[in-house]
């Protein structure tokens, strides 16, 4: 089945700690997203990449990093600096032809708790 | 600023009703604006898009109408069922490609 898969779909963490939410395609998207999601509050992008190697911030970047070493996979570590963590984070991804973003495909989700 | 806003933030209605979401957008250079259906705990799935030139699409009782020159959409949901109950998200895009979320509409369909 072709698809956007997340790990693991909860996630507990202890403050201070570092985590890192995986995400995998196999759509052969070449953009890839991370949002955050927070109760009753819309989706939030935290980073995305375009190519392989390349990734741009979005608007909540700060205390937390990503990297693309390969185009499927697009995995965002939380980090101890992210002051408030806990929240629904989903990955996305979409094809990008003639310079125009497509229409994005959702995962299931990883729902972080910092304990 | 690119914004979107959702409205009612919140909406109840009895099983086999009819409802309206409303989505207004100061998204600009507009590409297309897309409905999501997000059940509790899960990943959005898209229900519809349209371009610049379409008014109007429809998935099943999902049926979207688009006017470009005021910049709004909006959602109507035919015959409601209890598996509608969800939020429902606007999102906009730019021809630049950023896209712009709502923060949806959290819809409930009571038996």
């Amino acid at each position: 089945d072709g698809g956007i898969t997340q790990s693991p779909k909860y996630l507990f963490r202890k403050e201070g700690q570092n985590v890192t939410l995986s995400c995998e395609q196999n759509l052969n998207h070449d953009a890839m997203y991370w949002y955050r999601q927070d109760p009753g509050q819309g989706l939030r992008l935290i980073y995305y990449s375009q190519i392989v190697n390349d990734f741009q911030k979005g608007d909540i970047a700060e205390g937390y990093s990503v990297s693309r070493e390969k185009k499927e996979s697009f995995p965002l570590t939380v980090t101890s600096a992210q002051k408030n963590p806990t929240a629904f984070y989903l990955c996305a991804s979409s094809m990008i032809s003639g310079g125009i973003y497509n229409e994005q495909f959702f995962g299931p989700g990883t729902r972080l708790t910092v304990l | 600023k690119n914004q979107v806003e959702q409205s009612p933030q919140s909406l109840i209605i009895l099983e086999g009703k009819n409802c309206t979401l409303q989505c207004n957008y100061t998204v600009s250079p507009f590409s297309n604006l897309r409905w999501y259906k997000q059940d509790t705990g899960r990943g959005p799935v898209s229900l519809t898009i349209m371009t610049f030139s379409e008014n109007t699409k429809s998935n099943g009782r999902y049926t979207a109408t688009l006017d470009a020159d005021t910049k709004q959409s909006s959602l109507h949901i035919t015959a409601s069922q209890l598996s509608d109950s969800a939020s429902y998200i606007c999102v906009v895009s730019a021809l630049a490609g950023k896209s712009t979320f709502g923060d949806g509409t959290t819809l409930t369909v009571k038996p």
